[in-house]
């Protein structure tokens, strides 16, 4: 169980064209997801926590209108990376937080990562 | 501030051989501490998960112990495979909050 998703896994866009990244809890419902990137060689960095239902919380320095994050139900959120950038090229990395109603509950607030997408953007 | 610090850095090992990693944490208050091990090009899977009362915990062939005094673990590999090449990251977490800290994690390369 605590299976989570993303799509697509590897994606290549020209520079000024948006790209959505989905990420999915596969069995269990996800009141709280989160969005990370991660340069190489660096460790995960927090850009954003997306509650079911609510605006996202950004983290300093992320621009939450490049970025857009939508959590529309307990299995979904999406990040859309608008008018992309080369320099916005990294692994985007979701994690979701079981929630207490329906689905596995997570033990020490455990949050399970989804695999990853390697965004390149020409 | 919450802070997490690895080493080393990275590691190169012989297959076979045993090793073991270092991981000291600032988080106050402490919840708990976790492993995990990330393959280039994929997301974190965890393989330990420990509280302010465990001191070790074991899952195959990996061993993570916690000193809640000093604020560190280890992680200790017995008979490295060639599949245990990733980076492994420490991650605590204090309490009452969700958001953990990350440390730069330790890229281990298993040599044949």
């Amino acid at each position: 169980g605590a299976v989570v998703s993303q799509h697509p896994s590897r994606v290549i866009c020209k520079s000024g064209t948006s790209v959505k990244i989905e990420c999915r809890s596969l069995d269990f419902q996800a009141t709280t997801m989160f969005w990370y990137r991660q340069f190489p060689k660096q460790s995960l960095m927090l850009m954003a926590t997306s509650n079911e239902g609510s605006k996202a919380t950004y983290e300093q320095g992320v621009e939450k209108d490049k970025f857009l994050i939508n959590h529309a139900s307990l299995t979904l959120s999406t990040l859309t990376v608008t008018s992309a950038h080369p320099e916005d090229s990294s692994f985007y990395i979701c994690s979701a937080l079981p929630g207490l109603a329906g689905g596995n509950v997570a033990s020490y607030n455990e949050q399970f990562f989804g695999p990853g997408t390697r965004l390149t953007v020409l | 501030k919450n802070q997490v610090e690895q080493s080393p850095q990275s590691l190169i090992i012989l297959e076979g051989k045993n090793c073991t990693l270092q991981c000291n944490y600032t988080v106050s208050p402490f919840s708990n501490l976790r492993w995990y091990k990330q393959d280039t090009g994929r997301g974190p899977v965890s393989l330990t998960i420990m509280t302010f009362s465990e001191n070790t915990k074991s899952n195959g062939r990996y061993t993570a112990t916690l000193d809640a005094d000093t604020k560190q673990s280890s992680l200790h590999i017995t008979a490295s495979q060639l599949s245990d090449s990733a980076s492994y990251i420490c991650v605590a977490l204090s309490g009452g909050s969700y958001i953990p800290t990350f440390g730069r994690g330790t890229s281990l390369i298993v040599h044949p």
